[in-house]
Formats: structure tokens, C-alpha cells, sequence
């Protein structure tokens, strides 16, 4: 069964980077593609960007040039970084499976951005 | 981008009967591969999405036989047969189609 847990700070500084992990668990990262998904409280949800395991990547163009995703195979995890971030950026942040289907999700971690 | 809609937005149903959400997109969703990429997730209070409906008609492992999808085109139904007190929770079509991938903005469901 594949699981998967993200990781990170939940309080970030207004115009800091914000990084998160996540840990794939029950299946090889070299498999697929791997997402990141956002989703502000009280609010929808937005794609942030994917990543294949060939390191092929494709950000949501909303963000600017802000987001890097990455992929670490020797610990079987992917991340997210997020540059100057500002209070819109707050939100609990998913990672998810193949982009296009979704068919698993992280429990989610928040991130509150704030002095 | 491609702009997902549903209706309604709130949607109080009684124990047993049933339910029916619309999702409505401003492009045509089918993909070069033939595929029509429009999933239905819900979404229970304090958790994480879970995928119900994959390519607008695939029932998920697990997911009971009272959900099932339709549509073709632009226009795509989510319906419960009977709701139970479990659905009570958000809803949303997404369209993996076109990038950037979009979500509707999502139909709460409640019991009466």
C-alpha cells in the first residue's frame, strides 16, 4: 500500500523560502510522477507542480517561478520549495500521485506564513 | 486556465435519498491519449481528499457502489444513490486534462 507523509516547517517568515518533504512509502519514486497540491484555509483547492522521476518538472504558472520541486531517490522522497513567500501562500500542503489521476494524497501539513 | 464550476454549492440532502452534483468545464476534456481526464474527490472534515471517480467514470477501489459518475463533453455528474451519514463532507471535480490541472470550488454536502 502506497502512503505518503509530508514534512516541514509550519511557520515561515514573510519572504523566507518555504521547503517541505515527502516521504514515498510502498512504491518506487522512480515509478511515476509526483505532485504537490495546496489548498489555503477555508479555501479550494490549487496545483503547485509536479515532478517526473526523470527530474522533468511543471510549475502552476500562478506561482510566478516561485516553486522548485525535486527529487531525492536514494531516500525515496520529493520536495517542494517555495520562494519569497508571502501571507497568500499560507495553506495546508498535500503531496499527492500522478497528476493527472490523484489516486493518493498525504495527510496534508500547514504552513502559516507570518512574522 | 481551465474553469471548473459546480452546482450546487451546498447541497442538504436527507438520510437515504439521493444526491447529485454537476461539474461543468469551460473546455472540452479530452485528452490526446483519448482519455477524458475528470476525477471526483471528497473531501470529510479534517482530512485529506480522497479520490472517489477517476476518468469521469472509474469507481475507486474501496469506494462504496452508491457513487458513480458520468458525462462526456463539458458537462459531468457526481451521484449518491442513497447518502448516509458518512458522505457528509466537500466534493470536487478536477480536470487533469489541461495544465494547469483545476479543481472546482467545491459542493458541501449535509444531512437535513
Amino acid at each position: 500500500q502506497v502512503q505518503l507523509q509530508e514534512s516541514g516547517p509550519g511557520l515561515v517568515k514573510p519572504s523566507e523560502t518555504l521547503s517541505l518533504t515527502c516521504t514515498v512509502s510502498g512504491a518506487s519514486i522512480k515509478s511515476s510522477y509526483w505532485t504537490w497540491i495546496r489548498q489555503p484555509p477555508g479555501e479550494g483547492l490549487e496545483y503547485v507542480g509536479y515532478i517526473y522521476h526523470t527530474g522533468i518538472t511543471n510549475y502552476n504558472p500562478s506561482l510566478k517561478g516561485r516553486a522548485t520541486i525535486s527529487l531525492d531517490t536514494s531516500k525515496s522522497q520529493f520536495s517542494l520549495k517555495l520562494s519569497s513567500v508571502t501571507a497568500a501562500d499560507t495553506a495546508v500542503y498535500y503531496c499527492s500521485g500522478e497528476p493527472r489521476l490523484l489516486d493518493i494524497w498525504g495527510q496534508g501539513t500547514m504552513v502559516t506564513v507570518a512574522s | 486556465d481551465v474553469v471548473m464550476t459546480q452546482s450546487p454549492l451546498s447541497l442538504p440532502v436527507t438520510l437515504g435519498q439521493p444526491a447529485s452534483i454537476s461539474c461543468r468545464s469551460s473546455q472540452i476534456l479530452v485528452y490526446s491519449d483519448g482519455n477524458i481526464y475528470l476525477n471526483w474527490f471528497q473531501q470529510r472534515p479534517g482530512q485529506s481528499p480522497r479520490r472517489l471517480i477517476y476518468k469521469v467514470s472509474n469507481r475507486d477501489s474501496g469506494v462504496p457502489d452508491r457513487f458513480s459518475g458520468s458525462g462526456s463533453g463539458t458537462d459531468f455528474t457526481l451521484k449518491i444513490s442513497r447518502v448516509e451519514a458518512e458522505d457528509v463532507g466537500l466534493y470536487y471535480c478536477m480536470q487533469g486534462t489541461h495544465w494547469p490541472f483545476t479543481f472546482g470550488p467545491g459542493t458541501k454536502v449535509d444531512i437535513k
